[in-house]
């Protein structure tokens, strides 16, 4: 079945650090392919998502591109700051488009220290 | 825009009791989905409605069900509740249903089974 493989935390930088989170997925077809951030006591906030090959999304500084031959959606920040300190998931959802059943990775923990 | 709002923040229920979860999807969104996020399983799908119909299941057993009212919002209940059940409840919506559809997810629900 489909999955998402994300790099264990919890990761911890100082702030204007470079930040890479890896993600790896296993799925048949077409995902589409998501980053999602949890802020203490919050839902989660969509970061950003790409939904087909060689996509790049981006927001707010981060990152990620869809690279189908590695399947691989790399999350990457050229300079993180405090507020940046979060929890973060990715994500895939179902390349059949009339099912839902999104597929989350453990979630990523990113400390930023001034 | 008004986000995707959930009542209550938070509850405490003791074993053997059931629980409805309430869910107002941003305006104009008719699809709602349900997860469960737990430290030990992480984000899990519930189930996923749209125009007041079961569209998509999780692997949940039935004492958890969902229902969807004609102006979008949800509710989800949990009867016989055990402790395992203890978890955060996220609800999203998207526009439509299915995986093409883009998620926004409310705060959550902070379930505590006793």
């Amino acid at each position: 079945g489909n999955s998402v493989t994300q790099m264990e935390g919890p990761v911890t930088l100082s702030e204007e650090a470079f930040l890479t989170i890896n993600c790896t997925y296993t799925a048949t077809g077409y995902p589409s392919l998501f980053w999602y951030v949890q802020y203490p006591g919050e839902g989660l906030q969509l970061l950003l998502k790409a939904t087909k090959a060689d996509d790049k999304g981006s927001n707010k500084g981060f990152e990620a591109t869809y690279r189908k031959e590695t399947t691989s959606f790399h999350l990457e920040k050229g300079s993180v700051q405090v507020s940046d300190s979060a929890v973060y998931f990715c994500a895939l959802s179902d390349p059949d488009p009339i099912v839902r059943d999104m597929r989350f990775g453990a979630g990523t923990r990113l400390t930023v220290k001034p | 825009k008004a986000g995707v709002t959930q009542t209550p923040r938070y509850l405490i229920k003791t074993r053997g009791q059931q629980v409805t979860l309430s869910c107002s999807p941003i305006s104009g969104h008719r699809s709602v989905s349900w997860y469960q996020q737990t430290p030990g399983q992480g984000l899990q799908f519930l189930f996923e409605y749209f125009s007041e119909t079961q569209r998509n299941k999780g692997n949940f057993p039935g004492r958890f069900s969902g229902r969807q009212f004609s102006n979008s919002r949800s509710e989800m209940n949990v009867s016989t509740l055990e402790l395992g059940d203890s978890a955060l409840y996220l609800c999203a919506s998207s526009l439509a249903f299915g995986s093409q559809e883009t998620q926004y997810f409310g705060p959550g629900t902070r379930l505590l089974v006793l």
